[in-house]
């Protein structure tokens, strides 16, 4: 049972252009959601996070949408570059006394920026 | 993350034979994770720790077994390896007080055989 579902599995984007992931949770209890980014070879590294008590984080040109009422959030990666072909996860997580930050993660994003 | 080191990096191994993971890192947390990629799946949690005496089973920890040597020292072990164990398994620590921000090591690609 997959508590996090993530779409889509790859895609492709221009130089320039917009790349948006989207992910689904279902667990309410849920109130801490990371965007990790990995090379191959290399571990996932964390990109940007959001807390639901706000419904967009910027950072460069990575940006979060969150909405709670959907259980849903997402990434959008503006003006993509060829660096930013990687693999990208969701994952969710309840708080850090609760849970002790056990994080969920969806199924990965496999993007690929063609110059 | 050079500060959470996992060896081997790729091993190759047979059905049945015994295989140890380990990681260890020096970002002084007190948390650490073991977790394990598959393709479509993302990452799935096997075990983790909150300190020396905490070990907790993941989603997934069947065929598996942990040991916490010390705050900076967290082993994986397949006791008996079977073919659907190939994977890229990971090792993650966090702060676990003030970040939520988990760090990962390079990855450890078993092939079992």
């Amino acid at each position: 049972q997959q508590q996090v579902k993530q779409s889509p599995q790859s895609l492709i984007v221009q130089k320039g252009g917009i790349s948006i992931i989207n992910c689904a949770y279902e667990n309410t209890a849920f109130d801490y959601f990371p965007w990790y980014q990995q090379f191959p070879g290399k571990g996932p590294a964390l990109l940007i996070a959001i807390r639901p008590d706000v419904s967009e984080k910027k950072e460069g040109r990575f940006t979060i949408s969150f909405n709670k009422s959907a259980k849903q959030f997402s990434l959008h990666i503006m003006d993509s570059q060829p660096g930013d072909s990687a693999t990208y996860f969701c994952a969710a997580s309840g708080s850090l006394r609760a849970a002790g930050n056990k994080l969920t993660f969806g199924g990965g994003t496999r993007v690929l920026v063609k110059p | 993350d050079a500060d959470v080191t996992q060896t081997p990096r790729n091993r190759i191994t047979k059905t049945g034979k015994r295989i140890m993971l380990e990681c260890s890192q020096t970002k002084g947390h007190d948390r650490m994770y073991w977790y394990r990629q598959d393709p479509g799946l993302g990452l799935q949690l096997i075990y983790y720790s909150f300190d020396v005496k905490d070990i907790n089973k993941g989603e997934i920890s069947d065929g598996y077994s942990v040991s916490r040597q010390a705050q900076a020292k967290f082993s994986l072990s397949l006791e008996s390896a079977i073919p659907n164990q190939t994977a890229l398994y990971f090792c993650a620590t966090s702060d676990g007080h003030r970040s939520d921000t988990q760090y990962f090591g390079p990855g450890t690609r078993l092939t079992v055989l």
